[in-house]
């Protein structure tokens, strides 16, 4: 059964900490894998990983994906206040998927 | 506008009655989801639409759910006689296709309070 898996749940630290965030998947015939943060409402897009081994990066976020052991990680360094919100990973199947969400929440 | 629009963005209903949910999506774009979110969890698929195309209704919990989309553009997701547990936030979201190049765009989405 095709899913998307993600850990950990919930996550708490303090302002400057680094942050890994994980996504498993299992899909039949893989296309893509996206990140997207999710704050008060919408969800909005942060980065679309096709290629293993390539890191995807914007400012202090980066992701990359392993097609061979089927995850992607997002990581997120000196976090700030401003980056908590619930992280989704998505992989499209016939339709598109998410995951549980990672909520993350950054103290100060 | 530029950005996929929903309405109502609030909406308190009695148990039993019926609710509709609109949704616009971005010009152009002809793949179209709705997907339900309960408090604190992810994101539940519902029902996809693409093109012409018979939708994927794989998603939708009960026959009391069904959604529409007229002219390849707007769509509307119907409840009748709503019940307490389908109180949750409605994501309407859409993108150029279906192929994997192609990232969703959501609207702020209908929060759907049944009392």
């Amino acid at each position: 059964e095709d899913k998307v898996v993600q850990s950990p749940l919930s996550l708490v630290v303090h302002e400057g900490d680094t942050v890994t965030l994980n996504c498993s998947y299992e899909v039949t015939n893989f296309r893509s894998l996206l990140w997207y943060k999710q704050e008060k409402k919408a969800p909005t897009f942060l980065f679309m990983l096709t290629s293993s081994g390539i890191e995807k990066k914007s400012g202090r976020l980066s992701s990359i994906l392993d097609k061979k052991e089927l995850f992607s990680i997002l990581n997120i360094t000196a976090t700030q206040t401003g980056d908590s919100a619930v992280y989704l990973c998505a992989a499209p199947f016939n339709d598109m998927r998410f995951g549980a969400g990672t909520r993350l929440t950054v103290k100060p | 506008g530029a950005g996929v629009s929903q309405s109502p963005s609030n909406k308190v209903t009695e148990k039993g009655k019926d609710v509709e949910l609109r949704c616009d999506p971005i010009s152009g774009h002809t793949a179209l989801y709705w997907y339900r979110q309960s408090l604190g969890q992810g994101l539940e698929f519902l029902i996809y639409f693409q093109g012409n195309s018979a939708p994927d209704k794989s998603g939708l919990p009960s026959d009391r759910f069904s959604a529409e989309r007229t002219g390849g553009s707007v769509s509307t997701l119907t409840i009748q006689r709503t019940q307490q547990e389908d109180s949750a936030v409605y994501l309407c979201a859409s993108s150029p296709s279906r192929l994997s190049n192609s990232p969703l765009h959501f609207g702020n989405g209908t929060r759907l309070t049944v009392t």
